[in-house]
């Protein structure tokens, strides 16, 4: 069953402009997760936010987490074409550091 | 440098044939997982592992099973393949005590039942 479902499920804009995708989840988490997936490849690890942090940067990204809406939003700025891909949010919770992903957002960047 | 290895890109099997999907990583973790991914429908997560010889249900168990013998590997098999398994196939590990560690995937094998 999934968790976490992201908005929008596409999204198309211009080398150099922002990127936001948004994910909402229904149930206590331990933490929130972004992977990105080029075309027909497996997921690539983007960025890890604890339950108790509210905003992580690493490089171009931003992720918030806001656990009262049981919300989270990843910012890519800058965006280049090489960042066309899916990008996922998955949410830990229990044990095992089982995650349950999300459907994805589609993200094409322009040259 | 790759970490988690699936043994095949694209694998094209007949309906009723036994199928094994190989997955093996080289950072010691303790984790493993098969996820299957399919359009709209994201990843659903079959089976995992916490420790050699023990596996647990995901979501999804039916038509499936797993063995792992070995810490670093952890093999999905398909009893039975039907067509409705055809399907993106996704292994995936992390660290035991590590709840600020995300997953390492695979490359996936994209598997086709005829």
């Amino acid at each position: 069953s999934q968790q976490g479902e992201e908005d929008p499920q596409a999204l198309s804009i211009q080398e150099g402009e922002n990127a936001t995708m948004n994910c909402s989840y229904k149930t206590s988490i331990n933490n929130l997760q972004w992977y990105r997936q080029n075309s027909g490849r497996g997921l690539v690890h983007l960025i890890l936010i604890r339950s108790n942090e509210r905003e992580k940067h690493s490089g171009r990204l931003r992720v918030t987490l806001d656990t009262s809406k049981k919300s989270s939003s990843l910012l890519i700025t800058a965006s280049r074409a090489a960042d066309t891909a899916s990008y996922f949010c998955a949410t830990g919770f229990g044990g095992y550091q089982k995650v349950t992903f999300g459907i994805g957002t589609k993200l094409q960047v322009i040259p | 440098d790759v970490k988690v290895t699936q043994s095949s890109r694209y694998l094209v099997k007949r309906t009723g044939e036994k199928v094994f999907l190989e997955c093996v990583q080289d950072m010691d973790h303790e984790n493993m997982f098969w996820y299957r991914q399919d359009p709209g429908l994201g990843l659903r997560l079959i089976y995992f592992s916490y420790d050699v010889k023990m596996k647990e249900k995901g979501d999804i168990p039916e038509g499936y099973s797993v063995s792992r013998e070995k810490k670093e590997r952890f093999s999905l098999i398909l009893e039975s393949a039907s067509t409705n398994q055809t399907s993106m196939y996704l292994c995936a590990s992390s660290p035991r005590d590590r709840g600020d560690y995300g997953y390492t995937f695979g490359s996936g094998t994209r598997l086709t039942v005829v």
